[in-house]
């Protein structure tokens, strides 16, 4: 039973043309992430929700963009895909963002640039 | 700046047990997470260590030191499925997880 859904698991996008990737959960968590993972490197943090509240690294490229209409759904929006935005990228939840709260996470979407 | 460092590549033999390193310097600490990556899929939460010492759940055990900034991962009875990226995370004073690039465990028979 699937807690934390992303979709699509594989999307081939065209250099410059804009793409979403979508998450949902069902866990009613609180806090909802986006992280991009690249081949044998760390997940890197883009975003997170606590509840409504948005908060956008800083090192966060302003080519990422997301949106959380309510509490079970999440999107991730990159307007304009450069070669260097192939990655995996996973969304995960969590209770609270304090203490001992582990992320859970999705599958992960694997996004290609054509 | 935050750091955390843990081995690139581990190789180990089917039954036997293995030991993975973290070391860490993070603007404070609110907790370290151990978690499971295999190839192509997402992370799996293992373990949460917040105080010293050792915690243990079934196969796995995971250590903490705060005072030396370090833990290990510790699998025993290592299996093939076992064949994973091992990642270190800690939690600093702003609830930020702070991600190692994990240690790939290959498990040979």
């Amino acid at each position: 039973d699937a807690m934390v859904i992303q979709n699509p698991r594989y999307q081939v996008t065209q250099f410059g043309k804009p793409v979403t990737l979508s998450c949902s959960q069902t866990l009613n968590h609180n806090v909802m992430y986006w992280y991009q993972q690249k081949s044998s490197q760390a997940p890197k943090l883009l975003f997170h929700y606590y509840d409504k509240d948005f908060n956008n690294e800083a090192d966060t490229p302003d080519n990422f963009q997301s949106r959380r209409p309510n509490t079970s759904f999440c999107f991730l929006d990159i307007r304009s895909p450069g070669l260097g935005d192939a990655a995996m990228y996973l969304c995960a939840t969590s209770r609270a963002i304090e203490g001992n709260q582990p992320q859970h996470f999705g599958d992960g979407t694997r996004l290609s640039i054509l | 700046g935050q750091n955390i460092d843990q081995p690139t590549e581990m190789t180990a033999t089917e039954g036997a047990i293995v030991q993975i390193n973290c070391t860490y310097q993070t603007s404070g600490f609110n907790g370290l997470f151990w978690y499971q990556q295999h190839a192509g899929e997402a992370p799996t939460f293992l373990s949460y260590n917040v105080l010293d010492g050792l915690e243990e759940k079934g196969r796995f055990s995971s250590f903490l030191s705060r005072s030396k900034g370090y833990s290990y991962l510790l699998l025993k009875e290592l299996q093939m499925k076992d064949s994973a990226s091992y990642l270190c995370a800690v939690m600093d004073s702003n609830y930020q997880l702070i991600w190692g690039a994990g240690t790939k465990l290959i498990i040979k028979p």
